[in-house]
């Protein structure tokens, strides 16, 4: 079945220092893929998405490219600030006709 | 537009009370998710719904657990009798045309069952 394995966090960061959160999947077909920002007390919201292979999407900095060839949908982000202190999850939408999300990773930004 | 709203924001209540979280979707999406978030299980859907119809209750835990929308503006998921595992923060999400749209997840309700 579709299964998304994200980084363990938690991940700590400095102020203007650069992300990457891993991301890999399984799926047969064609899905597509997104990463989803959970805030403090809040619900997730959409963060970026990409629904087909070498497409990049792209949201306040961030990025991340659909890499069929890895099933890869790592998430980067070049210069990270304290507000950007969140959960991040990658999630795919294939075959099992609902999304199907990672674990999540929390990261967190130091000044 | 307010976004999806969920009602209440905490609900504390004793083990073996029937409990009833309230969802109101975007207006216009014709999709309904309930999802549950725990540290153990991180996020799991729940049920959906497509036009106020159960598509997929798979994910509902046990016959203790029922979800019900009566009419596009208006969900609900109950708990009868509710347990301590049942302790979770419970999200209700909605989108537009399909289950691969963009979901967009209300604020959540706390649940602490003691």
């Amino acid at each position: 079945g579709d299964s998304v394995t994200q980084m363990e966090g938690p991940v700590t960061l400095s102020e203007e220092a650069f992300l990457t959160i891993n991301c890999t999947y399984t799926a047969t077909g064609y899905p597509s893929l997104f990463w989803y920002v959970q805030y403090p007390g809040e619900g997730l919201q959409l963060l970026l998405k990409a629904t087909k292979a070498d497409d990049k999407g792209s949201n306040k900095g961030f990025e991340a490219t659909y890499r069929k060839e890895t099933t890869s949908f790592h998430l980067e982000k070049g210069s990270v600030q304290v507000s950007d202190s969140a959960v991040y999850f990658c999630a795919l939408s294939g075959t099992a006709s609902k999304l199907t999300f990672g674990t999540g990773t929390r990261l967190q930004v130091t000044l | 537009d307010a976004g999806v709203i969920q009602s209440p924001r905490h609900e504390v209540t004793e083990m073996g009370q029937e409990v009833t979280l309230r969802c109101k979707p975007i207006s216009g999406h014709d999709y309904l998710f309930w999802y549950r978030q725990t540290m153990m299980r991180g996020l799991e859907l729940l049920i959906y719904f497509n036009n106020n119809v159960p598509i997929d209750d798979s994910g509902m835990p046990e016959d203790r657990f029922s979800a019900k929308m009566p009419n596009a503006s208006f969900s609900t998921l109950k708990i009868q009798p509710s347990e301590p595992r049942d302790s979770a923060v419970y999200f209700c999400a909605s989108s537009l045309f399909s289950i691969t749209d963009t979901q967009y997840f209300g604020p959540g309700t706390r649940l602490t069952v003691l």
